[in-house]
């Protein structure tokens, strides 16, 4: 399996930061990568496909970026609503894995 | 737009099996997508467990796979997870999802989820 690798694993941050979450493939996996972000009790939600696509719907104060084993997912901005935890996912090789999850907190 | 909605028993007996059923609506689960189920126990991290195509084609985690049967129901527009020879360890949220490009993708349509907690 693939693992995947997110740092950190908690970030304390104020609203208007500019917020860096990094996720680290243990091989190569192209632009296959994904980020959800995850409120409590709730479902993720999709925000960006292919490495770099914003989903349709999501601010464009969230990108992604990345390829190859290193992405980064970058809010420009931390809105209140942006208060959650985030997960990226690769796609390049059965099985689909997870990295363990970044929890964006109030500082 | 294409919503998904689990159900199924929230509480299954250690060494029983977990049945659950996503259905489809405002979509069809004959459109060229791949449905899959994830889960995330509690506290922790997300787990895929497989996914399924409306031929019939699945595909599987293979820490799961000796466990695990997802099958679809086309006149019904629904696919199902049957987990057996449950643990404590299987007590998670079970999301069903849609995946967003044809097989092993990313998942752009999540269910609410349910919760199983495999007890006695």
């Amino acid at each position: 399996d693939i693992q995947m690798t997110q740092s950190p694993s908690t970030l304390s941050a104020s609203v208007g930061d500019r917020v860096t979450i990094t996720c680290r493939a243990s091989q190569s996996i192209s632009s296959w990568l994904a980020w959800y972000q995850q409120k409590p009790g709730k479902a993720p939600k999709l925000l960006i496909y292919k490495a770099s696509s914003l989903e349709s719907g999501v601010p464009s104060r969230f990108s992604g970026s990345g390829s190859g084993t290193e992405f980064t997912l970058t809010i420009s901005s931390l809105q209140p609503d942006d208060f959650a935890t985030y997960y990226c996912q690769q796609f390049n090789t059965y099985p689909l894995t997870f990295g363990g999850g970044t929890k964006v907190e109030i500082k | 737009q294409v919503q998904l909605q689990e159900s199924g028993p929230g509480l299954v007996k250690p060494s029983g099996t977990l049945s659950l059923t996503c259905v489809v609506s405002g979509g069809s689960i004959s459109s060229s997508n791949w449905w899959s189920w994830v889960r995330q126990p509690p506290g922790k991290g997300l787990e895929w467990i497989g996914e399924i195509y409306h031929s019939g084609t699945t595909n599987y985690n293979p820490s799961l796979k000796s466990r695990v049967t997802i099958s679809v129901d086309k006149s019904k527009n629904q696919f199902s997870l049957k987990l057996s020879s449950v643990a404590a360890a299987d007590t998670a949220v079970y999301y069903c999802a849609r995946e967003g490009d044809n097989y092993r993708s990313w998942l752009d349509v999540w269910g609410k989820g349910t919760t199983v907690t495999v007890s006695s």
